[in-house]
């Protein structure tokens, strides 16, 4: 069973450009999580898709966004980017609550 | 109260040796404790998962003891491999439906060949 993707591997932005990063969840799970990770802070939820709805959502401002669609692949949004926004970007999906969540390679976005 | 308290940052052992990994808890509400290893440049990957009605499961050379009214579980990493070099995340699931994870901040384990 193929794990979880995500799309593209690297990006570089600059600061005030906006990016979408694109998460495919293994097939079966209907969930997905998104997390940002930095040195300094570590793993922080972001927010959580699940059939297509907003379930829980993490303290980050609103420029960070998301959806997901009726084939549980799922995107994220940040918009006017900000130098503190330099990230490594997981995607996570689960089958159930509770459950076991997979992680992707991640989405390494580097703002200039 | 939805803080994982993970320690030490970062451990150093010799081939062959244990290593130990510590976290603990507030919120009596987690009721899924999993341990994830990271590779440089790769995402987290599940390595070994316990729930609060066991107090140890081992897994080959992993082991996770949990004390429920202590509300701390650890990580035993048994015969520490060059390989097993990686960071490491404890982490909690909230009850209820939520698929939402708490994460520990994260050890780093360095086995000296």
């Amino acid at each position: 069973k193929a794990g979880v993707t995500q799309t593209p591997r690297y990006l570089i932005k600059t600061r005030g450009q906006q990016v979408t990063l694109s998460c495919s969840p293994i097939s079966g799970h209907r969930s997905v999580s998104w997390y940002q990770q930095t040195p300094g802070q570590g793993l922080q939820f972001l927010f959580e898709y699940f059939s297509e709805t907003q379930r829980n959502k993490g303290n980050f401002p609103g420029r960070f966004s998301g959806r997901q669609f009726s084939n549980s692949r799922s995107e994220m949004n940040v918009s006017t980017l900000e130098l503190g926004d330099s990230a490594l970007y997981l995607c996570a999906s689960t089958r159930r609550a509770g459950a076991e969540q997979y992680f992707g390679p991640g989405t390494r976005l580097t703002v200039t | 109260q939805q803080q994982v308290k993970q320690s030490p940052q970062s451990l150093i052992v010799q081939k062959g040796g244990i290593s130990i990994i510590n976290c603990a808890y507030e919120n009596t509400a987690f009721d899924y404790f999993p341990w994830y290893q990271q590779f440089p440049g790769k995402g987290p990957a599940l390595l070994i998962a316990i729930r609060p009605d066991v107090s140890e499961k081992k897994e080959g050379r992993f082991t996770i003891s949990f004390n429920k009214s202590a509300k701390q579980f650890s990580l035993h990493i048994m015969d520490s491999q060059p390989g097993d070099s990686a960071t490491y995340f404890c982490a909690a699931s909230l009850a209820s439906g939520t698929y939402k994870y708490i994460f520990g901040t994260g050890t780093r384990l360095k086995v000296l060949a």
